[in-house]
C-alpha cells in the first residue's frame, strides 16, 4: 500500500483565480493519477501524471485548464486554472503500486468556487 | 456514456442482515473489477476485487460475485455492521490501471 498526503484538504476560491493541489506519496510509485468527483457524480479521471514528461489527459480535460507537474516519483501537483463555479468538486490524487491492479487514493481536496 | 452503472443511489439495511450492492457494466473489454468504500471527507479505500476469469471472491464479511454473461457484479456484506455505513463505488478496468467508476451507492446500516 501507499500513504498519500494531499493538501489543501479544502478551499473556497473566487472565480477567475487558480488553485494548486499537492500530492505527496511516502514511496516511489510509477503511476500517479488525478481524479475529479463532481457533486452526485462518479469519479472521473482527469489525467495521468507522468514523471519527467507532460501529463496524459483524458477526453474533455486540457492542459491549459488543469496543468500538472510531476518532478519525481513521489510528488505531483494539479492546478485548477481560471476557476468557475462549475469547477467546484472533490479532486483526488491516486497512485498505482505493485501489480497496478489497485489504486490508492489521497483524502481529496474539496474545492468550492464562488 | 456511463459504462459502469450503480442504479441504486442508496440502501438501508439493519445491523446483522445482508447488504447487497449491485453494479452493471456495458464494456465487455473490462477484465478486472473493484469495490471501493468512501467515508465523508476521506478518499476511497480499496475493499475487494475480482478478475474476469472468476465468478466469486470472498474476503471475510465481503464477497463479490461476477456474472459476465449479464455484465453484472454484486457486493455482499454479511453480517452488516454500523461501521459499514459509507458510499460504495464499483469500478472496472480495461487498460493498465485506468479505472471507470460507477456513481456510488450510499449504504446506511441501522441499529
Amino acid at each position: 500500500s501507499a500513504v498519500i498526503s494531499q493538501k489543501p484538504s479544502r478551499d473556497i476560491c473566487q472565480r477567475g483565480t487558480s488553485l494548486t493541489i499537492q500530492c505527496q506519496v511516502d514511496s516511489q510509485v510509477t503511476m500517479m493519477f488525478w481524479y475529479r468527483q463532481q457533486p452526485g457524480q462518479s469519479l472521473t479521471l482527469i489525467a495521468t501524471a507522468n514523471q519527467g514528461s507532460e501529463a496524459t489527459y483524458e477526453s474533455g480535460f486540457v492542459i491549459d485548464k488543469f496543468p500538472i507537474s510531476r518532478p519525481n516519483l513521489t510528488f505531483s501537483t494539479l492546478t485548477v486554472s481560471n476557476m468557475s463555479p462549475e469547477d467546484s468538486s472533490i479532486y483526488l490524487c491516486s497512485v498505482a503500486t505493485g501489480s497496478h491492479e489497485k489504486l490508492f487514493f489521497g483524502s481529496g481536496t474539496q474545492l468550492s468556487v464562488l | 456514456d456511463q459504462q459502469v452503472k450503480q442504479n441504486s443511489p442508496s440502501l438501508s439495511v439493519q445491523e446483522g442482515r445482508i447488504s447487497i450492492l449491485n453494479c452493471d457494466y456495458t464494456n465487455s473489454m473490462f477484465d478486472y473489477f473493484l469495490w471501493y468504500k468512501k467515508y465523508p471527507a476521506e478518499g476511497p479505500t480499496f475493499l475487494i476485487s475480482i478478475s474476469s476469469i472468476k465468478d466469486k471472491n470472498e474476503d471475510g464479511r465481503f464477497t463479490v460475485f461476477l456474472n459476465k454473461s449479464a455484465k453484472h457484479l454484486s457486493l455482499h456484506i454479511v453480517p452488516s455492521q454500523p461501521g459499514d455505513s459509507a458510499v460504495y463505488f464499483c469500478a472496472a478496468r480495461n487498460t493498465a490501471s485506468k479505472l471507470t467508476f460507477g456513481t456510488g451507492t450510499r449504504l446506511q446500516v441501522t441499529l
